[in-house]
């Protein structure tokens, strides 16, 4: 079955920089790749996806790209703010059972 | 619209005893997730339900988990005799099933908190 590893953990920021998250995957049948973001207390929620006929994609300050030789897919976030922190989970599914990542908690400094 | 929601918010029970825990999905939703997610960690996997087909269950961690879904809407995750290990929140999520498309945005919901003492 898919198995999906996220890096970092953790991650500090201040205010302004850039955040990137990476994750990659096992099975190359997976063909959606979507990116959710939890606050404390809430359930996650989808903040952007990209498809495997799909390089990359932004959405404002939010960018993923997909390497699918490689098999890696990665979040970039520019010009952070207090309020991008949160917890960001990576997932990857082949047919509608999404397989998450562990998980990165993005800290953003004033 | 109203979105996916659970109830309760949190529960707190003594080992052993069983649980009930109910999601309400997003009217029209056709799909239906259990994931556990516990302290840190990332969502696990527990059963998808689509439409009128019989339930992945592959994600079940054991014979005491089991879920339904009535009338292709609300579902009960239940827990039976439960143990410490299964302190966690539990997320449901629902989508709209495109026909011919493999792509789904899941809908999550706020989550139960299970307390198991």
């Amino acid at each position: 079955g898919e198995n999906v590893e996220q890096h970092p953990s953790t991650l500090s920021v201040q205010e302004g920089d850039s955040a990137v998250i990476k994750c990659t995957y096992s099975d190359s049948a997976s063909n959606y790749f979507p990116w959710y973001k939890q606050e404390l207390g809430k359930g996650p929620q989808l903040i952007i996806d990209i498809r495997s006929n799909v390089g990359e994609k932004k959405d404002q300050r939010i960018a993923v790209t997909l390497n699918k030789t490689a098999k890696h897919f990665s979040l970039h976030i520019t010009e952070t703010q207090p309020e991008d922190s949160a917890v960001y989970f990576c997932a990857a599914t082949g047919f509608q059972k999404l397989v998450f990542g562990t998980g990165t908690r993005l800290l953003v400094s004033p | 619209g109203a979105g996916v929601s659970q109830s309760p918010s949190n529960k707190v029970t003594e080992k052993g005893k069983d649980v009930e825990l109910r999601c309400d999905p997003i009217s029209g939703h056709t799909a239906l997730y259990w994931y556990r997610q516990s302290l840190g960690q990332g969502l696990e996997f527990l059963i998808y339900f689509q439409g009128n087909s019989a339930p992945d269950k592959s994600g079940l961690p054991s014979d005491r988990f089991s879920a339904e879904r009535t009338g292709g809407s609300v579902s009960t995750l239940t827990i039976q005799r439960t143990q410490q290990e299964d302190s966690a929140v539990y997320l449901c999520a629902s989508s709209l099933r495109v026909a011919g498309s493999s792509y789904n945005e899941q809908f999550f919901g706020p989550g139960t908190r299970l307390t198991v003492l």
